[in-house]
Order: C-alpha cells, then structure tokens, then sequence
C-alpha cells in the first residue's frame, strides 16, 4: 500500500463542475503539499498545510490531522484546469513521499 | 526576480555514460531539492542538499549522487547510467526548512533519454 494515495486517478468534467480530488496518507508529517503539474512537466505548489483549510482564488485545499486525510477543491472549474494534481506530504526529515497524482481534463 | 532554472531541458544519452544535470535555485533559497518522475510513476524523492551539505537521500543506489556549491546551485550526476534511469529530473528550492517555511518550487524540469 502507498504511504500517500489519491482517488481519483482520471477525472474528467465539464466546464464550472465543482472538483474534489482526495489524499489519504499513512504516515506522520509535519505538512502536506498540494502540487500542479502541466503537461510540460512544470510544477507549481498550490499549497502547503500542516492543519485547517486554506483558499486561493477557486482552489480551496483543507486536511483533516487526525484522519490523515486532505482534499482539494475546484470551484467554477476551467479548462486551463487540466493538469495533473499531486498530493505530497513532507516529515521533520524534509523528506517528501509523492502521491501518484490525478490526472484532471476540463472540458469546455 | 528569476524562478528555478535547470539546465539541459533535454539530454540524450547512452547506457554507461554519466549524465550532469544543473539547478540554480531561487535567490537566496539554501535548500536545493532533485526529483525523478519516470514514465508511468510518481515523483520520487532522490537527494536534498542545504547549506552545501547533502541533508538526505532517497532509495536510489550511490551511482545517483550530486552536490550543492557555494552559490547554492547543485549539480546531479547519475553514473553508469541503465535504461530506466530515462525520467523527468526536477529540481526544487526553498528558503530554509521545508518543515519551517513550507513552500517549493520547482523549476521546469531535465528530461534524461538514456538509449
């Protein structure tokens, strides 16, 4: 089993669907990173949480500690959405475990 | 103000040659991060270096090394390289402590070819 796993692999909706993409993990971290990879292979880090919720723009990323569990929101979704999103958690160690990822296509 | 820059983009290679990959981080970020994201599987953690010391490795074999110098940019090197060493490198940066700071960013990625 994965330390880190998200469902769903593939997601595929259309345009201003609300969009949930979940995180379970399996391990104690200090903090728990929600990634955006392009098809180019670029990253860019969404957020970084250790506990709460927090929101920028459409996206709304919240962990819940004791489930060990985070989900990211899309509100409004866009086809400029479509990415792959990663889940990562990162322990005292700066040792980052990767979550597969999800594969996200908006459909105009 | 410039983000993480990796050079090559691309790199072709044979099996058994070395492959050096280079990563400049943000101004004034200390903590340099290398990941390997092979076709078909997750980033994987490969080494992070701080302060010009390596800090921690991932479950890679010794021939996957680097170093960080004194400007804080880092070099990896991947030696003997084999097929499946074929993968997106990436590379990251931070201010200090992951664990204190929180946040990474990546730079655009070396895509290594080894034929």
């Amino acid at each position: 089993k994965n330390e880190v796993e998200q469902s769903p692999q593939n997601l595929t909706a259309q345009e201003g669907e609300f969009i949930t993409i979940n995180c379970s993990y399996s391990v104690g971290i200090s903090a728990l990173h929600w990634l955006q990879q392009h098809p180019g292979g670029g990253i860019v880090s969404l957020f970084m949480l250790s506990s709460g919720k927090k929101k920028h723009g459409r996206l709304i990323a919240t962990i819940n500690i004791q489930e060990k569990h985070s989900s990211l929101h899309i509100t409004a979704s866009h086809p400029r959405d479509s990415a792959v999103y990663i889940c990562a958690v990162s322990n005292r160690d700066d040792k980052i475990i990767f979550g597969k990822g999800t594969r996200l296509h908006i459909l105009p | 103000e410039a983000g993480v820059t990796q050079s090559p983009t691309h790199l072709i290679k044979t099996r058994g040659q070395q492959a050096t990959l280079r990563c400049s981080p943000i101004s004034g970020h200390t903590s340099v991060y290398w990941y390997q994201q092979a076709l078909g599987l997750g980033l994987q953690f490969l080494l992070w270096y701080d302060e010009g010391e390596e800090r921690n490795r991932g479950n890679f074999p010794p021939r996957f090394s680097g170093r960080q110098f004194p400007n804080y940019s880092s070099e990896l090197n991947v030696n003997a390289l084999e097929l499946e060493d074929s993968a997106l490198y990436l590379c990251a940066s931070s201010s200090g402590r992951l664990r204190n700071t929180g946040e990474l960013f990546f730079g655009e990625g070396s895509r290594l070819t080894v034929l």
